[in-house]
């Protein structure tokens, strides 16, 4: 079946770097992707989504970038802080189907 | 104030057992979800509610059923627990159907011994 999957499990950088979390996703059909923060204990939080309309999305602190040729999602967090330590999902859905599913998780930890 | 707000967090119990988790949310949304989170932290939709309707019913076995009073409601039932029923089960809610912004619970913890 399609899925959506992550490059690296695990991603450590030092605080005030920048952060890149990768994202592969195989349903040619999906047109909406989402980026959700899950800390410890805590349920997933939205993040940031972008449509497929589009390559290029910021909010404050975060970026996503999809590049539809390669199936590539990537989300670019600046100057990360320790509060940034959390597990990051990437998200697809196709508007046929109306369910969003979830790709594997990308912990990310921060170094004072 | 809690926007989907779950109970209970934690939830230990013997395999065989019947028990449900509750779910709120005080958003005025229409749509409503049960998320699975294994060990692994792997998410997985389990069942969506649109005004009291279900919509998506994944592959989950029939010992599951979800429960919706009311629109701003949806309680899980599991019959039978499994130890492979064992997981973190998060409670969602969107605006509309289809959308990805998805407000989530803080999750309960099932436990099966």
């Amino acid at each position: 079946g399609e899925s959506v999957g992550l490059h690296l499990p695990t991603l450590s950088v030092q605080e005030g770097d920048n952060s890149i979390i990768n994202c592969a996703y195989s349903n040619s059909a999906s047109d909406y992707f989402i980026w959700y923060k899950q800390e410890s204990g805590k349920g997933p939080q939205f993040i940031i989504d972008i449509r497929s309309n589009m390559d290029k999305r910021q909010g404050q602190r975060v970026t996503v970038l999809l590049n539809k040729t390669v199936k590539h999602l990537s989300l670019q967090i600046a100057a990360t802080q320790p509060g940034d330590s959390a597990v990051y999902f990437c998200a697809e859905e196709s508007g046929s189907q109306g369910n969003l599913i979830f790709g594997k998780g990308t912990k990310l930890s921060v170094k004072p | 104030d809690t926007a989907v707000s779950q109970t209970p967090k934690y939830l230990v119990t013997q395999m065989g057992n019947d028990k449900s988790i509750k779910c709120e949310q005080n958003l005025g949304h229409d749509t409503m979800y049960w998320y699975k989170q294994d060990s692994k932290k792997f998410l997985k939709i389990m069942f969506s509610y649109n005004n009291k309707e279900l919509i998506i019913n994944e592959t989950v076995p029939n010992r599951f059923s979800p429960k919706s009073p009311d629109k701003a409601h949806l309680n899980l039932h599991i019959n039978s627990l499994e130890l492979g029923d064992s997981a973190v089960y998060f409670c969602a809610s969107s605006q509309v159907w289809g959308t990805g912004e998805l407000f989530f619970g803080e999750g309960s913890r099932l436990t099966v011994l």
